[in-house]
């Protein structure tokens, strides 16, 4: 365990509905990311708060919403999402950034999402 | 925006020998390197980082490579163990918290 955790673990839903993915860190992290991780292509960097500031928006579509109430949450709402939205998103955190020598960073397990 | 390219996609080597996977970017401002490995329906956990200062980095069965220059960097793993068998992603990260990955690297240890 890496102190990131994420939920829910999986997730099936329609193009119609709403709901949100949650990552969650009690190890004093300042940074928080958003990844969507697809079958055969790099992590896709979507998100990036720092201290809760949105620093990297990396040309995601509107139908994704972060938000990151504190430095220890942070959340993904999302809305009538396609098929091809179906990834597996994976949050991750890095402590005093932005310290170089100080930016590990440390993975959730992921939430496998479904679109139907 | 950085670039990371990762090669191979694919390695399969017999237990015992040497697996080599290579990375290389083109951003002069990425200065952190880390490695993780992902097993099957598991995070990606890092096994090994190097930042711009240093050329190599050992640790165990696994090192590092670097050269600053060439902007590409390696992973190195010796006496390759069944358990290795996993997917491996280099990145490169820079001052700006920013991280960006390779494609992977499945890389399977025959018993």
């Amino acid at each position: 365990e890496t102190g990131v955790t994420q939920t829910p673990r999986h997730l099936v839903m329609g193009m119609t509905n709403k709901k949100s993915l949650k990552c969650e860190q009690h190890l004093g992290h300042n940074a928080m990311y958003w990844y969507k991780q697809s079958a055969k292509k790099p992590l896709e960097l979507m998100f990036v708060y720092n201290f809760k500031e949105q620093t990297e928006n990396n040309s995601v579509p509107s139908r994704f919403s972060p938000e990151c109430p504190n430095s220890s949450h942070l959340f993904l709402h999302l809305h009538t999402l396609q098929p091809e939205d179906s990834a597996l998103y994976l949050c991750a955190s890095i402590p005093m950034a932005p310290m170089v020598a100080k930016n590990i960073q440390y993975f959730g397990a992921g939430t496998r999402l479904s679109v139907l | 925006g950085e670039n990371v390219e990762q090669h191979p996609s694919t390695l399969s080597v017999q237990e015992g020998d040497s697996a080599v996977i290579k990375c290389t970017y083109s951003d002069s401002a990425s200065n952190y390197f880390p490695w993780y490995k992902q097993e099957l329906g598991k995070r990606p956990q890092l096994i090994i980082d190097i930042r711009s200062n240093v050329g190599e980095k050992k640790d165990q069965r696994i090192a590092v490579t670097l050269n600053k220059t060439a902007k590409h960097f390696s992973l190195h793993i010796t006496e390759t163990q069944p358990e290795d068998s996993a997917v491996y992603f280099c990145a490169a990260g820079n001052t700006g918290n920013q991280f960006y990955f390779g494609t992977g690297t499945s890389l399977t240890v025959i018993p």
